[in-house]
């Protein structure tokens, strides 16, 4: 199946940084979703981006679908924003729509 | 906001006992998804549905079964719960109105002794 590596792991800012996250993927996809699992473990729909660019406030995401990768750009960071971040895909042949998720970058942002 | 509760929201129970989970949206969806979350393994996929009575396997579906007998309602079964089934559980919709998008419900935190 296909493999979903995001990087980095972890990372830690101070409030008011900038930061890019990165979700590589092994094959052509047809769905790329961004979510935010918060503190409280609720998962949050970001984006949906199988290719091109999209903006939502602080955030915006980038596809280069045909470099299987994605970007999740996060502008003057709050410390709401902490959090896990998954990048998740579906490819054509993959029936359902079901979603392989990455492990996710585990966001802090201190004051 | 996608109209999804899950219940219950945590679970204790004992091994080889039989565990329901179950997911209830309001939004008439007709693709419905099980996920469990383990720390290292993000989210893996368990169950879907495709509609009433549809239903088919994910990458981690021994040990589990479900069924979905309404639109609105779809439900984990844990036939003689195990303490590697202990996790966190997601129930998700998939809307299809601009792009296939996932929408998950709260969790629920199962504990196996």
């Amino acid at each position: 199946g296909i493999q979903v590596e995001q990087s980095p792991p972890d990372l830690i800012l101070q409030e008011g940084a900038n930061s890019t996250l990165r979700c590589n993927f092994s094959d052509s996809v047809n769905n790329l979703q961004w979510f935010h699992q918060n503190p409280w473990g609720q998962l949050i729909n970001l984006f949906y981006i199988p290719s091109g660019t999209k903006q939502n406030g602080r955030l915006s995401a980038t596809t280069v679908a045909t470099e299987r990768y994605s970007l999740l750009y996060i502008s003057s960071s709050q410390t709401t924003d902490s959090g896990v971040y998954f990048c998740a895909v579906s490819t054509w042949e993959t029936s359902g729509s079901r979603l392989t998720f990455g492990e996710g970058t585990q966001l802090t942002v201190n004051p | 906001d996608a109209g999804i509760t899950q219940s219950p929201r945590h679970k204790v129970t004992e091994t080889g006992t039989p565990v329901t989970l179950r997911c209830h949206q309001t939004e008439n969806h007709r693709y419905m998804y099980w996920y469990r979350q383990d720390p290292g393994h993000g989210l893996r996929l368990i169950h879907y549905s495709y509609g009433v009575k549809d239903t088919d396997k994910g990458e981690v579906s021994d040990g589990y079964s479900v069924s979905r007998s309404k639109t609105e309602d779809f439900l984990l079964t844990l036939e003689s719960a195990t303490s590697s089934q202990t996790s966190v559980y997601f129930c998700a919709i998939r809307k299809t109105g601009g792009g296939e998008t996932q929408y998950f419900g709260p969790g629920t935190r199962l504990l196996v002794l």
